[in-house]
């Protein structure tokens, strides 16, 4: 069964400063992994994704994770984060089938950020 | 588009009602599924469906009902209501049967569930 692992319930940190958010997973499959973002009060919203090709993937505001096959790592990097990237983010992983359960993702508990001026 | 629109953002029930929590989506979408979001666990998969009429159990499917009559709606049922289901629900949807396989879930905004 896979499973899906962030390291850090919380992480504070300060404006300005680097970030890393970290997650594991376990698999004896080839997955597909993704990291959504929860803003408070709000549903997720998927921020970015691996599915093949390149192991380095970005998304639009600035973060940017590394799919690490041997390491079974999918870490989530910030260079410089901001007042407004203060939400949980959640690590997950899909099958990457198409039918039936392999469409479901499995998600990590979550790691709070919060970023203090 | 409305996308994913759920109803009610908050409910109270007392141990033993039943009720429903409604989920809609107006993107054809044929993937849908329900999450609970506890403090420190995460998000875990109750139900979740490939297509009208189909539909299969999650990780924590005890408790709850579900049935797709239509493309759009997805409702989830409580029979009879314990403490231990107070949570918030989210409902997604994604576009293909294979759902988050390889594009992103579109998530509702979340029902807030309070059964003392």
């Amino acid at each position: 069964a896979q499973s899906v692992t962030q390291l850090d319930s919380q992480v504070p940190v300060f404006e300005e400063a680097p970030v890393e958010l970290r997650c594991n997973y376990s698999s004896s499959v080839s997955v597909y992994l993704f990291w959504y973002v929860q803003y408070p009060n709000q549903g997720l919203q998927l921020l970015l994704k691996y599915l093949s090709g390149s192991t380095l993937v970005e998304s639009i505001n600035g973060f940017e994770a590394e799919f690490n096959k041997s390491q079974t790592s999918f870490h989530l990097r910030k260079p410089s984060v901001h007042i407004s990237d203060t939400a949980e983010y959640f690590c997950a992983v899909s099958l990457g089938g198409h039918g039936g359960s392999q469409g479901n993702l499995i998600f990590g508990k979550g790691t709070k950020l919060s970023v203090k001026p | 588009n409305a996308g994913v629109t759920q109803t009610p953002k908050f409910q109270v029930l007392k141990t033993g009602q039943s009720m429903t929590l409604q989920c809609a989506q107006d993107m054809n979408h044929e993937y849908m599924s329900w999450y609970r979001q506890d403090p420190g666990m995460g998000l875990r998969l109750i139900h979740y469906s490939v297509g009208a009429g189909i539909t299969d159990q999650g990780e924590v499917p005890n408790g709850y009902n579900v049935s797709r009559s239509t493309t759009e709606d997805f409702p989830l049922r409580l029979l009879s209501a314990a403490p231990s289901q107070t949570s918030v629900y989210f409902c997604a949807s994604a576009p293909r049967r294979g759902g988050a396989s390889n594009e992103k879930l579109f998530f509702g905004s979340g029902t807030q569930l309070s059964v003392l």
